[in-house]
């Protein structure tokens, strides 16, 4: 138990559903991020959120979509997504950049 | 931008025997730390062992070290006495400034009793 926690641990959802990942941390770090790992490549961040700015990956689609409603909290927004957004979805936080990341144990989604 | 580079996608080792992983990375960066992280099959990311690039000395912890060759920007694991619990993907991992964690490809460890 790392002191993250993702919700849910799995998800099958239609191309045309909408449907929301959570995470939580109450360990008082400053930063948090959304992973991507998908089969044969490397972790992809996504999205990081460090003292409520935000920085994100320019590749990565609009049909995901973060929010980060204070520093224990934060989710990833899915709409309209694709067989290929198949994927394990990690979630992490860290105090500062000298520090360890804690993760997850991470979402299995599965778009059909 | 920075990149890192695992160039064994698979390795075994003999249980209580010593394995090695390699990593190599490339940064513009002075001041940046390196992360091994473990994922075994449960799928939770584990850190192994940190180093940052301002010290000379190899971290290590309990049968895990390091070997930083900072000119060489190499970052190899050492695994000592190898267990079966030891299994796993093992990821390099590079971090910046801005909280910015880059990882390598993997390497996937395979323990042999």
């Amino acid at each position: 138990e790392t002191g993250v926690t993702q919700t849910p641990r799995h998800l099958v959802m239609g191309m045309t559903n909408k449907k929301s990942l959570k995470c939580e941390q109450h360990l008082g770090h400053n930063a948090m991020y959304w992973y991507k790992q998908s089969a044969k490549k490397p972790l992809e961040l996504m999205f990081v959120y460090s003292l409520e700015e935000r920085v994100e990956n320019n590749s990565v689609p609009s049909r995901f979509s973060p929010e980060c409603p204070n520093s224990s909290h934060l989710f990833l927004h899915l709409h309209t997504l694709q067989p290929e957004d198949s994927a394990l979805y990690l979630c992490a936080s860290s105090r500062s950049r000298n520090t360890e990341a804690f993760f997850g144990q991470g979402t299995r989604l599965t778009v059909v | 931008a920075q990149t890192v580079t695992q160039s064994q996608p698979e390795m075994s080792v003999q249980e209580a025997e010593t394995v090695t992983l390699s990593c190599t990375y490339d940064t513009s960066e002075s001041d940046y730390y390196l992360f091994w992280y473990k994922q075994p099959p449960s799928r939770q990311m584990i850190l192994v062992i940190r180093q940052e690039a301002y010290k000379q000395q190899n971290a290590t912890e309990n049968r895990f070290s390091v070997n930083f060759q900072k000119a060489a920007k190499s970052f190899s694991l050492k695994i000592s006495d190898s267990q079966l619990g030891d299994a796993a993907m093992y990821f390099c991992v590079i971090n910046n400034a801005g909280n910015m964690l880059t990882f390598g490809g993997g390497t996937r460890l395979m323990v042999k009793p």
